[in-house]
């Protein structure tokens, strides 16, 4: 069965860069979330879209932005970069009205040096 | 205090034993509650949801106490592909997932 993809799945960046990361959530998912684990962390909830209008927002710092576009796929742009910005970015998606469970992709990892 | 917490372990098992991971979560609107696997610097797998009347996949059973907002999750006779980290998850409200920090587990022949 077909799974969420995130690309790109490694990521390297200096401080201050912008860095742009993309999901493809399962087919027929109609809602994206974006959560960051650190190292060493569990992972934190981030945003959710669902049908393209941002659902819920989380601990998401300032210095991103995400959007879901007609397709369904999501980008998370990071700008000013930080060394703290370094983890494991995951993308999951369900199928909201029926409030079915999340499936993670493979995720991103980020370093900033 | 985390919304949800776990034991972080971690649990050193031989093959074929039995083990319990408990959790607790603080708030008492959580909606659902999910097991997931997590592998070492791998996504987050659905192991199973967890419903108040318990449920039980092969090895694997869910209990779900609401009046002591408590989850456990019981794996019998464990195999070494077992080992891996556990994490109690719990909606609590607009589909937004709460992690408990996680429980390790390393099943040894």
């Amino acid at each position: 069965a077909a799974g969420v993809i995130q690309s790109p799945r490694h990521l390297i960046k200096e401080k201050r860069e912008t860095a742009t990361l993309k999901c493809y959530p399962i087919p027929r998912h109609d809602t994206v979330y974006w959560y960051q684990q650190g190292p060493g962390q569990d992972p934190q909830f981030l945003i959710s879209f669902y049908e393209k209008m941002q659902s819920d927002k989380g601990s998401i710092p300032d210095r991103f932005s995400a959007q879901q576009f007609s397709d369904y796929h999501s980008e998370l742009n990071m700008s000013s970069l930080e060394l703290g910005d370094s983890a494991l970015y995951f993308c999951a998606s369900s199928l909201r009205r029926i409030q079915e469970t999340q499936y993670f992709g493979p995720g991103t990892r980020l370093l900033v040096l | 205090r985390k919304e949800v917490e776990q034991d972080p372990g971690p649990f050193n098992v031989p093959e074929g034993a039995t083990v319990a991971f408990n959790c607790t979560y603080s708030n008492s609107a959580s909606q659902s509650f999910f097991w997931y696997r997590q592998d070492c610097r791998k996504e987050p797998k659905l192991l199973m949801s967890v419903y108040s009347s318990g449920n039980e996949d092969g090895r694997f059973t869910a209990q779900l106490n609401r009046a002591s907002q408590y989850i456990s999750l019981l794996i019998r006779d464990s195999k070494l592909s077992d080992s891996a980290t556990y994490l109690c998850v719990v909606n609590t409200g607009g589909n937004m997932l709460t992690f408990g920090g996680g429980t390790r587990l390393m099943v040894k022949p």
